[in-house]
């Protein structure tokens, strides 16, 4: 069975730039969740989708934006790039079901904001 | 009060001895538990899941869950160098906008040779 895959691996930007992220989770996951890992900062939660609906959402600014479509694909968009935006991109998939829910991971994306 | 707490370390042990990584949570609803590792610049890979009070052996890592004292731990047995990484222990909860998962800031594991 595939894991979740993340594309692009690595992104170069520069301020001002937007940048879209790409995951498709694993086959029979409806729930995709986008973390922005940074050093020192841990995981912290950007926001999860299940079924095409943004069911949770962290505290980012609203220059981090997000969907899902119908085969449960997502994407992650921020625009107007900031240097401190700079970070390894997470995506998590999960199957959505309460109790015995896990969440895998993508290998990531590594954004880098000049 | 953050929703799940681990040591940052970094916690060192000599090959061969045991590691035990301690990770507390806050709410008492929480329902599911994890332990990930994460090497340096990799992401995060599922070690363990558990789901109930005790114990949960698989190979040499152990998981024990004690919701009574809201306390999970990893214990890694006969380290090796390469259990060397970041150990993240993850909750999760449900909630009425469905499941909702906290990680703590990971705590730095280093087997020296």
């Amino acid at each position: 069975k595939a894991g979740v895959t993340q594309t692009p691996r690595y992104l170069i930007k520069t301020r001002g730039q937007q940048v879209t992220l790409s995951c498709s989770p694993i086959s029979g996951h409806r729930s995709v969740s986008w973390y922005q890992q940074t050093p020192g900062q841990g995981l912290q939660f950007l926001f999860e989708y299940f079924s095409e609906t943004q069911r949770n959402k962290g505290n980012f600014p609203g220059r981090f934006s997000g969907r899902q479509f119908s085969n449960s694909r997502s994407e992650m968009n921020v625009s107007t790039l900031e240097l401190g935006d700079s970070a390894l991109y997470l995506c998590a998939s999960s199957r959505g079901q309460p109790l015995t829910d896990t969440q895998y991971f993508g290998p990531g994306t590594r954004l880098t904001v000049l | 009060q953050k929703e799940v707490e681990q040591n940052s370390g970094p916690l060192s042990v000599p090959e061969g001895a045991i590691a035990s990584l301690n990770c507390t949570y806050s709410d008492r609803v929480s329902q599911s538990f994890f332990w990930y590792r994460q090497y340096s610049g990799k992401s995060p890979e599922l070690i363990m899941s558990i789901y109930s009070n005790g114990d949960k052996e698989d190979g040499r890592f152990t998981a024990q869950l004690n919701k009574a004292s809201q306390y999970v731990s990893l214990l890694i047995r006969d380290s090796q160098p390469s259990d060397s990484a970041t150990y993240l222990c993850a909750v999760n909860r449900l909630a009425r906008s469905g499941n909702q998962f906290y990680f703590g800031t990971g705590t730095s594991l280093t087997v020296i040779p």
